[in-house]
C-alpha cells in the first residue's frame, strides 16, 4: 500500500513551458486535491475533485489546470510556466465520510521556474 | 469561513506535554477542527479532528472549549520527533473545497 505517491519529485522549469505533475492514490478515495506551499508560508489549494471526471477550484486556481479520468490519478498541469508558480507542491485524497476528511498527503514536487 | 490564529512558535522540554492552543472565534456549527503536522518538508499529517466533544487517539488529545471558539492539540509526552509545524484548520461538513492550511506553530521539542 503505497498510499499517495506523486511524479516527479523535482522539476526544474523555464518561463512559458509547460508540465503535468502526477498524483496517484491507492486508497479508493473519492477525493483528490492539489495544493502548493511556498517558503515559510502554509498550505493553499489549488484545485480538487469529489469524484472521477470532476473537478472543481480552490483558493489559487489561476495559471493550472486539472484532470481526474481515472479516480486513483488527479493531474496537475501548468499550461505557461512563470516564476511565481515556483513552489513545493503537495497531492493529498480522503474519504467522503460526512465529517470526515482526513487527508493524506503524498511527499511533494519542488518545482523551480526560471 | 472561519479563521484560525495559531503563535508561531512554541518550545517544548523532551517528555513533557506540549499543548498547542488554536483560536477559531468565528467557527460555525457545522464546521469541525482539523489538526495536521508537517514535520521539515514533508507532506503534513492528519493529527486528529473533532466537532464539539473531546477525542483522543494514539497521537494526541484534542480539546475544544465549550463555546468552540478555541481548542487546544495535546502531545502528552513529546519527542524529538515531533518537532513539526503544527495546522489548525476549520473544514466544514459538506465542503471539502474549503481545506485551507494557516502559517501554523512550529513546536521544537528539546532535549
Amino acid at each position: 500500500n503505497a498510499g499517495v505517491t506523486q511524479t516527479p519529485k523535482f522539476r526544474v522549469l523555464k518561463t512559458g513551458q509547460s508540465m503535468t505533475l502526477l498524483c496517484a492514490q491507492d486508497m479508493n478515495h473519492e477525493y483528490m486535491y492539489w495544493y502548493r506551499q511556498d517558503p515559510g508560508m502554509g498550505l493553499r489549494l489549488i484545485h480538487y475533485s469529489v469524484g472521477e471526471g470532476t473537478t472543481a477550484k480552490g483558493e489559487v486556481p489561476d495559471g493550472y489546470n486539472v484532470s481526474r479520468l481515472k479516480k486513483q490519478n488527479f493531474l496537475l498541469g501548468l499550461e505557461s510556466a512563470a516564476p511565481s508558480q515556483t513552489s513545493v507542491y503537495f497531492c493529498a485524497s480522503s474519504l467522503a465520510r460526512e465529517g470526515s476528511y482526513e487527508q493524506y498527503f503524498g511527499p511533494g514536487t519542488r518545482l523551480t521556474v526560471t | 469561513d472561519a479563521k484560525t490564529t495559531q503563535p508561531p512558535s512554541m518550545d517544548c522540554a523532551e517528555g513533557r506535554a506540549a499543548n498547542l492552543p488554536c483560536n477559531h472565534s468565528t467557527i460555525s456549527g457545522n464546521e469541525y477542527v482539523y489538526w495536521y503536522r508537517q514535520i521539515h518538508s514533508q507532506g503534513p499529517q492528519y493529527i486528529i479532528h473533532g466537532l464539539k466533544n473531546n477525542e483522543t487517539n494514539e497521537m494526541a488529545s484534542l480539546i475544544i472549549t465549550e463555546d468552540r471558539k478555541s481548542s487546544t492539540l495535546i502531545l502528552p509526552h513529546a519527542t524529538l520527533r515531533d518537532t513539526a509545524v503544527y495546522y489548525c484548520i476549520v473544514r466544514p461538513l459538506f465542503n471539502a473545497g474549503k481545506s485551507t492550511f494557516g502559517d501554523g506553530t512550529t513546536l521544537t521539542v528539546k532535549p
